[in-house]
């Protein structure tokens, strides 16, 4: 069976500090793997996400995610978070959830 | 565009009715649409997968016979909930996809409280 962890339940930064949220997981065929984000009071939509190729993925508002195999991790990064990047951060892979991460950001 | 509706967003019943849930692709053909259910504080469960014209594949643990859905356009998905009691309140939401393992559109999620 698939499993999705996401390492922190929720993190707390202030604006222009590195943000990087852990994600493992647990599957022995293939993968794709996604990072969703939910803004307060909006839909769930997708920040980037991985089928092969660059193990280095870039997405929106200057995400970036690295699929290493070896580790089973997808963890996003951005270099400097925002006041408007606090939300809810999912990490997915094929159809199966991790817990979720709320991140805030202080001005 | 990959605008995904859901409708109604919120729905109150009594024990024992059923409530029917509609999801809609608006501007693209979804192939693969997919039924979620999130409780408080957690994260999506997926329930089932469907694709146009074929029955829905259910994950283990998702009583099919409960949770009824049907698929019967590219743009259309139901989720029937049969008989629904206090523990099936919860946020339903559903997502759409082109194909079955691209990027997912999801809905703005259905509220269902029963009494």
């Amino acid at each position: 069976a698939q499993s999705v962890s996401q390492h922190n339940h929720h993190v707390i930064l202030s604006e222009a500090a590195s943000l990087e949220l852990g994600c493992n997981y647990s599957y022995g065929g293939t993968v794709n793997l996604f990072w969703y984000v939910q803004y307060p009071g909006q839909h769930l939509q997708l920040l980037l996400k991985y089928f092969s190729g660059d193990p280095l993925v870039k997405g929106i508002k200057g995400f970036e995610a690295e699929f290493i195999k070896s580790k089973f991790s997808f963890n996003l990064r951005k270099p400097s978070v925002q006041w408007s990047d606090t939300a809810e951060y999912f990490c997915a892979v094929n159809f199966v959830f991790g817990p979720g991460t709320r991140l805030s950001v202080l001005p | 565009g990959a605008v995904v509706s859901q409708h109604p967003s919120r729905v109150i019943c009594k024990s024992g009715t059923s409530v029917k849930i509609e999801c809609r692709s608006l501007d693209f053909q979804a192939t693969t649409m997919f039924w979620y259910r999130q409780f408080p504080k957690q994260s999506l469960m997926l329930m089932a997968t469907s694709n146009e014209g074929s029955k829905a594949t259910y994950e283990q643990g998702v009583e099919k016979d409960k949770f009824l859905i049907n698929h019967a356009s590219l743009t259309l998905s139901t989720l029937t909930v049969t008989s629904a009691h206090p523990e099936d309140s919860s946020f339903y939401i559903c997502s759409a996809s082109r194909d079955s393992y691209n990027e997912q559109f999801f809905g703005p999620g259905t509220r269902l409280t029963v009494l």
